[in-house]
């Protein structure tokens, strides 16, 4: 199975902050990877897929790049509905694996 | 817009088997552009995919309960349905089903349902 690490595990941030989560495979994955957004209560959202195209509606402070075994997701300017948790997970190979999720929360 | 909604038992017992099923609604499930899977989430914790079934009728499931798994369609419907045989309380989560949209470049789940929770107990 590929191992997918994200860290940090939490981050506290201000609104207007930049914001970076890393999600590194155990294994290359070319840029089979996505990035889900979940609220409280709620199920994941797409946001970001093959890496770094953005998925349609979400809006573009969020950024992905990466390939091979090292992502990153960016947010270039927090703003409050951002607080929620994102995990990366890919899809080079079953069984598709998700990482362990990057809390983001109001300092 | 596409909807996808679980339903079944909330409560089931340990050893028994924990069936779910998931209605799409507003787009086709028998659309080759598309696949279905099933995903869990312990309280509290992070996302296990369980498995996935493909318009070829292909399944692929996690190794770690393979042996427990069946994932299905039932095109007539528009439904498909997850069977966990033999469960514990370790398979206690909020089970979401979901879309999965693939191509040469991309694989991921882009249609969530709102999940719902089943707790193992007696």
């Amino acid at each position: 199975d590929i191992q997918m690490t994200q860290s940090p595990s939490s981050v506290s941030a201000s609104v207007g902050d930049r914001v970076t989560i890393t999600c590194r495979a155990s294994q290359g994955i070319s840029s089979w990877l996505a990035w889900y957004q979940q609220k409280p209560g709620k199920a994941p959202k797409l946001l970001i897929y093959a890496a770094s195209s953005l998925q349609s509606g979400v809006p573009s402070r969020f950024s992905g790049s990466g390939s091979g075994t090292e992502f990153t997701l960016t947010i270039s300017s927090l703003q409050p509905e951002d607080f929620a948790t994102y995990y990366c997970q890919q899809a080079n190979s079953f069984p598709r694996t998700f990482g362990q999720g990057t809390k983001v929360e109001i300092k | 817009q596409l909807q996808l909604q679980e339903s079944g038992p909330g409560l089931v017992k340990p050893s028994e088997t924990l069936s779910l099923t998931c209605t799409v609604s507003g787009g086709s499930i028998s659309s080759s552009s598309f696949y279905w899977g099933w995903i869990r989430q312990p309280p509290g914790k992070g996302l296990e995919w369980i498995g996935s079934i493909y318009h070829s009728g292909s399944t692929y499931y996690n190794p770690s309960l393979e042996s427990r798994v069946t994932i299905s369609v039932d095109t007539s419907k528009s439904q498909f349905s997850l069977k966990l045989s033999s469960v514990t309380a370790a398979d206690t989560a909020i089970y979401y089903c979901a879309r999965g949209s693939a191509s040469y470049y991309y694989d991921h789940f882009d249609y969530w349902g709102q999940g719902t929770l089943v707790t193992v107990s007696s």
